[in-house]
């Protein structure tokens, strides 16, 4: 089944506790994407990659790490979590890019920080 | 910054009455994407309206896109309760796409 997965899918964690969100997709995109979501902000994208080794900042790449060693996975790390990462955390990929086609989301990643 | 922004805010409705949500951006798109999502889930396509198309279709999705005014709708007809979901528009910006806050949609059986 073609699929976008990641884990944890809940973390509570605290202040300073590096922590690492996993994202692996099953489709050979080369494309991947970082977003969080907070109420009345909608999705803001983190950072994205077009491929293998490259990778950008999006939105509010702050505090957050990416790489992309493989295709398949692309790995969002928080060196150092604050409080203000309490959010809603979504992976997302397409073939060759979000802009010109359809990007599949996983499930999400419900993530507290105190 | 967001790009789309979808109004109204909340929408509720009974079953089987049409739902019309409407998303306005700021800047020039190629194309404008709605996508659903369901509570705390991740999103789902729903349908892609290129910059140069004006109307298109999709089972009981109809979207619509104003250039000019730089404003798309969405319509659900004869909605059902399974359609209570939130709703986004999302506009190519440069690699991205830009997702609006959303419209929350409750449709009451």
């Amino acid at each position: 089944e073609a699929q976008v997965t990641q884990n944890p899918r809940y973390l509570i964690t605290v202040t300073g506790k590096k922590l690492t969100v996993t994202c692996s997709q099953n489709m050979n995109h080369e494309y991947m994407s970082w977003y969080r979501q907070d109420p009345g902000l909608g999705l803001r994208q983190i950072y994205y990659s077009m491929n293998v080794e490259v990778t950008d900042k999006g939105d509010v790449p702050e505090g957050y790490k990416v790489s992309r060693k493989e295709k398949r996975n692309f790995p969002l790390i928080l060196e150092s979590p604050s409080p203000n990462q309490t959010s809603l955390y979504f992976c997302a990929s397409s073939f060759q890019g979000a802009r010109q086609e359809t990007q599949y989301f996983g499930p999400g990643t419900r993530l507290l920080v105190l | 910054s967001q790009q789309g922004e979808e109004d109204p805010q909340a929408l509720s409705i009974q079953e089987g009455e049409n739902a019309t949500m409407n998303c306005s951006y700021k800047t020039s798109i190629n194309n404008l994407q709605w996508y659903r999502q369901n509570s705390g889930r991740g999103l789902v396509h729903l349908i892609l309206i290129r910059s140069n198309e004006r109307e298109k279709h999709s089972g009981r999705l109809r979207v619509t896109l104003d250039t000019s005014k730089k404003s798309s709708s969405l319509l659900i007809t004869a909605s059902r309760a399974a359609d209570t979901a939130s709703y986004f528009c999302a506009t190519d910006v440069t690699h991205d796409m830009r997702f609006g806050a959303g419209t929350r949609l409750t449709v009451k059986p």
